[in-house]
């Protein structure tokens, strides 16, 4: 009974390839959320959903698209991958936008290394 | 716009030892602040969420405070265990960002040696 469900874990594909990461969220939660974590372990948002309105596009290049096809499933679709784009990638959700009284739940995250 | 350190970066400790992490942010203007514990290859799991209005939180042998006027947290960690290892990152989501935008330190990378 996982909270917040990526797949795949692990993700190993060639530059220029195109692949998608997929998250779901069983809690019920309105807001939903992608996170990269650098190779500094640094991790900074990239795009934020809420009931599958876009409600945060932070400066990611356009190569990313994200898409809510209801408001437990949140994916990232990115194109053209570029060695750059290795990184681990975590979905997270939260009951309303900022995370108010109950914070946030993050998944186990995906780790996609383009060679 | 909201800057979030944690000092220090890296910290070993003696099994048994009590230990503070510290974490400081910018801008005091803040929803909540939460902190995290990662482990190496690991999701992100919660440990403590403190509100805006709120001065601290209790877990176990958890204790976050939060002082939002000097714009400090700290994390307590009582009778260290080898088990309490991980990078514990905290976060803040603040007015700026009421869209939801969780802003994150660098972390602390524990080490508790037995």
């Amino acid at each position: 009974d996982t909270a917040v469900s990526q797949t795949p874990k692990y993700l190993v594909t060639q530059m220029g390839n195109d692949k998608s990461i997929k998250c779901e969220q069983n809690l019920g939660h309105d807001t939903m959320y992608w996170y990269k974590q650098d190779s500094k372990k640094f991790l900074k948002i990239m795009f934020s959903y809420n009931n599958k309105e876009l409600i945060i596009n932070e400066t990611v290049p356009n190569r990313f698209s994200p898409k809510s096809p209801d408001k437990a499933h949140l994916n990232l679709h990115i194109n053209s991958l570029e060695l750059g784009d290795s990184a681990v990638y975590f979905c997270a959700s939260s009951q309303v936008p900022g995370g108010q009284t109950y914070g946030y739940t993050f998944g186990s995250g995906t780790r996609l290394t383009v060679v | 716009k909201q800057e979030v350190t944690q000092i220090p970066a890296a910290l070993s400790v003696p099994e048994g030892e009590n230990l503070v992490l510290n974490c400081s942010f910018t801008d005091s203007a803040i929803y909540n602040l939460q902190w995290f514990r990662q482990d190496p290859g690991k999701g992100l799991t919660s440990l403590l969420l403190i509100q805006s209005s709120q001065r601290e939180q209790t877990s176990g042998r958890l204790n976050a405070s939060l002082d939002k006027s000097s714009g400090r947290s700290t994390l307590y960690i009582a009778a260290s265990q080898p088990g309490d290892s991980a990078t514990y990152l905290c976060a803040v989501t603040d007015y700026g960002g009421s869209q939801g935008n969780l802003i994150f330190g660098k972390g602390t990378k524990l080490s508790v040696k037995p």
